[in-house]
């Protein structure tokens, strides 16, 4: 099982670019990454996902290593409204008994 | 746009009772999936379904159960609940196939006393 690792909170000034980045030594071939943003008392909502490179979406990119064995999600011009929990989830749902999700990153965005 | 619904959004049960979560997605999604979340843990698999009748346990399935008897409703049931089922519990549901993204409804706290 591929073990995840975020830090557990960032702190950012708005306009500013925030990269949040997930360690995933054990990833498997089939793995791919994929990034969730969390409110409060909502559930987690899809922002990008990538299996190699770098992917880039209308909010965000991510990037990953040849070795996939960490991730950066980069949301750029960050805004009040990004402060949330972000949370990196490996796996596939091919094989979903293998998804693992980070333990998240709380993002506080202040002015 | 996909909507996931879970039945309740608080419930307070007591030790020893059958419990029943609902989960109920209206996107004709194969995969469903229910996950707990607790402070510093993060989220947490307990079990998907990738079929209607079709089950597997994911990483923390003691102690619980699921149905899924129509293609848009997959239920969570805690056989005994205890107090350390007392979580947020989420579900959601995604197409089959690999590397899908899971849309997921806004929770129900499920408190134990």
């Amino acid at each position: 099982l591929a073990k995840t690792t975020q830090p557990i909170s960032m702190d950012s000034y708005e306009g500013q670019e925030v990269n949040i980045t997930c360690s995933h030594n054990n990833i498997a071939t089939n793995d791919y990454i994929t990034w969730y943003q969390q409110f409060p008392s909502q559930g987690p909502r899809f922002i990008i996902q990538g299996y190699k490179t770098k992917v880039t979406n209308e909010v965000a990119s991510l990037f990953i290593p040849a070795d996939r064995k960490s991730s950066t999600l980069s949301l750029p011009r960050v805004s009040l409204s990004d402060t949330a929990v972000y949370y990196c989830l490996v796996g596939n749902t091919g094989t979903a008994s293998k998804l693992t999700f980070g333990t998240g990153t709380r993002l506080q965005v202040t002015l | 746009d996909v909507k996931v619904t879970q039945s309740s959004r608080y419930l307070v049960k007591r030790t020893g009772e059958k419990v029943f979560l609902e989960c109920v997605q209206d996107m004709d999604h194969e995969n469903m999936f229910w996950y707990r979340q607790d402070p510093g843990l993060g989220l947490r698999l307990i079990y998907f379904s990738y079929d209607v009748k079709m089950k597997e346990k994911g990483d923390i399935p003691e102690g619980y159960s699921v149905s899924r008897e129509k293609k848009e409703r997959f239920s969570l049931i805690l056989e005994s609940a205890s107090t350390n089922q007392t979580s947020m519990y989420l579900c959601a549901s995604s197409l089959g196939g690999l590397n899908q993204p899971q849309h997921f409804g806004d929770g129900t706290r499920l408190s134990i006393l």
